[in-house]
Order: C-alpha cells, then sequence, then structure tokens
C-alpha cells in the first residue's frame, strides 16, 4: 500500500498570508494525486486533481504542484472561508486509496 | 444538481449489523463508479469500499474484507454498504461519493457507533 504523509498537522496564518502545505508519497505516484477541502462539520470537496488541475469552480487563489513522491497545496491571499481541513489522496495505485492524515487550517 | 443522500447510520452493539443506503440524483447513476469513505471522529479520511458502474467488481479496505458488503440497485439509483460484525473502531461518519479513483462528489455523511 502506498502511504501519504501529510505535513504540517496544523497551520496557523494571517489573513492575506500564503501558506503551503504539503505531502509526500512512500512512493512514486506519477502525479496521481488529489487534494480536499473539508469545511468544520460539512463534507470533503474536492480541489485539486493531477496534482495540478483545479477542479470546476474552485478559487485561483488554490495551486498544487509536485512530482515523484513530492506534492503541495499553496493557499495564496489567505481568506477567512478557507478555515478548513486540508487532505490529500493518492489515486496512481489502488486498491487501497489512500489520504494523508490531514492539515488544520486556522486564521491567527 | 448532484446529490448524494446517505441514511440508515445510528448507534449499533458490537457484533451486530447495519445497513447503509445513499440515494442518487442529478445524473446517470448507472455510468458511475460509487465509493464509501468514511472519518473516524476527528480522525482522517479513510476509503473503505468502491464498486463500479454496473457492480461486476467491488473493492475492499483489509480491515472490512469479509465483513463489509457494497452493492448497488441501478434502477433505484441507489448505493447500499451492508455491515456485518462491526467493531468499535468502525465508528465513523460514512460517506458515499461518486467516481473513481478520485471523488468529485460527496453526500452529507451518515454517522455509525459502535458501542455497548
Amino acid at each position: 500500500d502506498i502511504q501519504m504523509t501529510q505535513s504540517p498537522a496544523s497551520l496557523s496564518a494571517s489573513l492575506g498570508e500564503t501558506v503551503t502545505i504539503e505531502c509526500r508519497a512512500s512512493e512514486d505516484i506519477y502525479n496521481g494525486l488529489a487534494w480536499y477541502q473539508q469545511k468544520p462539520g460539512k463534507s470533503p470537496q474536492l480541489l485539486i486533481y493531477n496534482a495540478n488541475s483545479l477542479h470546476t469552480g474552485v478559487p485561483s487563489r488554490f495551486s498544487g504542484s509536485g512530482s515523484g513522491t513530492q506534492y503541495s497545496l499553496k493557499i495564496n491571499s489567505l481568506q477567512s472561508e478557507d478555515v478548513a481541513s486540508y487532505f490529500c489522496q493518492q489515486y496512481y495505485n489502488y486498491p487501497p486509496l489512500t489520504f494523508g492524515s490531514g492539515t488544520k487550517l486556522e486564521i491567527k | 444538481e448532484v446529490q448524494l443522500v446517505e441514511s440508515g447510520g445510528g448507534l449499533v452493539q458490537p457484533g451486530r449489523s447495519l445497513k447503509l443506503s445513499c440515494a442518487a440524483s442529478g445524473f446517470t447513476f448507472s455510468d458511475y463508479a460509487m465509493a464509501w469513505v468514511r472519518q473516524a471522529p476527528k480522525k482522517g479520511l479513510e476509503w473503505v469500499a468502491t464498486i463500479i458502474y454496473d457492480g461486476s467488481s467491488t473493492y475492499y479496505r483489509d480491515s472490512v474484507k469479509g465483513r463489509f458488503t457494497i452493492s448497488r440497485d441501478n434502477a433505484k439509483s441507489t448505493l447500499y454498504l451492508q455491515m456485518d460484525s462491526l467493531r468499535s473502531e468502525d465508528t465513523a461518519t460514512y460517506y458515499c461519493a461518486r467516481d473513481l479513483p478520485l471523488f468529485a462528489y460527496w453526500g452529507q455523511g451518515t454517522l455509525v457507533t459502535v458501542s455497548s
């Protein structure tokens, strides 16, 4: 099984700042990576797929990058509505589909 | 508009069974693979099972193999998860999700609590 290691576990940033969340796979996943946002009390929502493609309707301040085993999600100009937990998911090799442990983003 | 509405969760004793349902609307259900993903309280996401569009193939995580059964009724646009021999570690919110291998649409979830 491919293990996904996500960091940091929590993050506090100011409005307008840029934040970066990292995800490392236990082997090369060839850009088979998605990012999800889960707001408090809500279900997850797809943000990014194929490591760097923005899902329909997702604001352009979100972006994904990376290759091989290392991937990142960047949020530019942090907004209050970005308070959420963020999860990565690999889908290069499955089953099983595997998720990172999540990053909880708060506003300072 | 794509809608996925789960039901069937609740409190159940260890060793007992429960069946979850997910009613789909807003798309041609029989065209899509579907999945169950769970989230233990205050924890991360965990893929549980997937069924392809016509039900001919199913996939499970190891910890639920032999205990859970994913199925679908394309005539009713409904996805199911039969959960037998439930354990305390199965306590979670269960989401149904559309698409494979990533999940573009999610339901609101249904909470399953396994406790005596």
